[in-house]
This record gives C-alpha cells, sequence and structure tokens, in this order.
C-alpha cells in the first residue's frame, strides 16, 4: 500500500496560516491525495483532494509538489474550531480495495487563543 | 439536515450479546462504508457496499455482519461482543467507489461491552 508520513502533532495560534506536510514519496501515478479531519468526539470529515494541480476550497487550500512526493494542506486562518486530527491518505485511482480511504495516525492540530 | 444519521449514538451491550448498530442517509449515495475506530486510533474500514455488493475487508473478523435494505438504511452486527469490540464504529456513505468522490462520515455509534 502507498502510504503517507505526516508529523505527530502541531501547534498553532488563531488566526494564524497553519501549513500541515504530508509527505508520500511512493505515490503512484493514479493515486489521489485526500485529506480529512476528525474533530473530537466527530466522524472524520473530507476537507479537499488533489491529483497533480493545487486545489482551492472554502475550507482549505493543497498544494503538491512537482514531483508529488509530499503535500501541504493549508488552512489560510486557523480557528479554534479548526483542532482536529489531520488526515492524509492516498486513493488509487483505479479504485478497487486501493481506492479505499486507509487511515494512518494524523496530525493532530491544536490551535493556541 | 443530517445527511448520514447514526443511531443510537451511544450502545451499551454485554459480553456474548448481539447488538445491531443502525445508519441511514438522505444523500441518496450509492456506496456505504463502516469503520471501527478504536480509542486513539485511526479509523479501519471493515466493509462496504455498493449497492447490493457487499464487499469484507480480508480482516474484518467474522464476527461482524452487515445488511443493507435499501439505499438509504445500513446496519452492522455484531454476533458475540467482545471486549476487543468495544470502539466507536463510524458509517460513511459515497456517491461511488473511484477516488474521486469523497466520504461523508456520521457522528458514531460508541459502543461499550460490559
Amino acid at each position: 500500500d502507498a502510504k503517507t508520513t505526516q508529523p505527530n502533532s502541531m501547534e498553532s495560534n488563531e488566526e494564524e496560516p497553519v501549513h500541515l506536510p504530508c509527505n508520500h514519496s511512493t505515490i503512484s501515478g493514479t493515486d489521489y491525495i485526500h485529506w480529512y479531519r476528525q474533530l473530537p468526539s466527530q466522524g472524520p470529515e473530507y476537507v479537499i483532494h488533489g491529483l497533480t494541480s493545487n486545489v482551492n476550497n472554502r475550507m482549505a487550500s493543497l498544494a503538491i509538489a512537482e514531483d508529488r512526493k509530499s503535500s501541504t494542506l493549508i488552512l489560510h486562518r486557523a480557528t479554534l474550531r479548526d483542532a482536529a486530527v489531520y488526515y492524509c491518505i492516498l486513493r488509487d485511482g483505479y479504485g478497487g480495495s486501493q481506492g479505499n480511504l486507509i487511515f494512518g495516525k494524523g496530525t493532530k492540530l491544536s490551535v493556541k487563543p | 439536515d443530517a445527511m448520514v444519521i447514526q443511531n443510537p449514538r451511544y450502545q451499551v451491550t454485554q459480553f456474548g450479546k448481539p447488538v445491531t448498530l443502525s445508519c441511514s442517509q438522505t444523500l441518496n449515495h450509492n456506496v456505504m462504508y463502516w469503520y471501527q475506530q478504536k480509542s486513539s486510533q485511526a479509523p479501519k474500514l471493515l466493509f462496504h457496499y455498493y449497492d447490493k455488493d457487499f464487499n469484507n475487508e480480508a480482516d474484518t473478523p467474522d464476527n461482524f455482519q452487515s445488511r443493507r435494505p435499501n439505499t438509504s438504511f445500513c446496519f452492522l452486527d455484531i454476533r458475540s461482543p467482545g471486549l476487543g469490540d468495544a470502539a466507536m464504529y463510524l458509517c460513511a456513505t459515497s456517491r461511488a467507489v473511484d477516488s474521486y468522490y469523497e466520504q461523508y462520515f456520521g457522528p458514531g455509534t460508541r459502543l461499550t461491552v460490559t
């Protein structure tokens, strides 16, 4: 299985940008990069995903390295509500079992007022 | 306007007593998933339904079964719960299994086994 590596934890100050890194050196050409987050006592929530180009949506931005071996989730202005575990997940574009969401340990983001 | 609903939110069962957890969705999605999340661990996929086709993960114990009587509902049956089955059980839906589509999760049912 393609795997990702994320820092165990990060801290941020409220209203400052947050850059959450993810390494995926064994990514294949058909793997999508997905990000989910899980707030305390809630189910995971989709954040964003991309394949090769940088992506923006109302929640965050996803910056993908040119060689696709790493990516960064960017929260432009962290709020207290953004405190969560953030998961970077590779999903094979061909689907099947490799297209499943396989959660790693993720990065626990703390946001200080 | 909840989209993926799980009932109950908290369930207590006795060791060995069968228990059923339920999930319903208002999204009309084709795929429904069940995940198990133990304390301080990441969610782990148990199985999923694509329409009526059941897909079991290789390492899901036989103790866990699922039913999907219609598009909107999916059930997780634990035939003989053990203490090790205490966990949060998460239901998720998706329009299709293709990696392009995101999954929508419910709030989960926390199962306690006494």
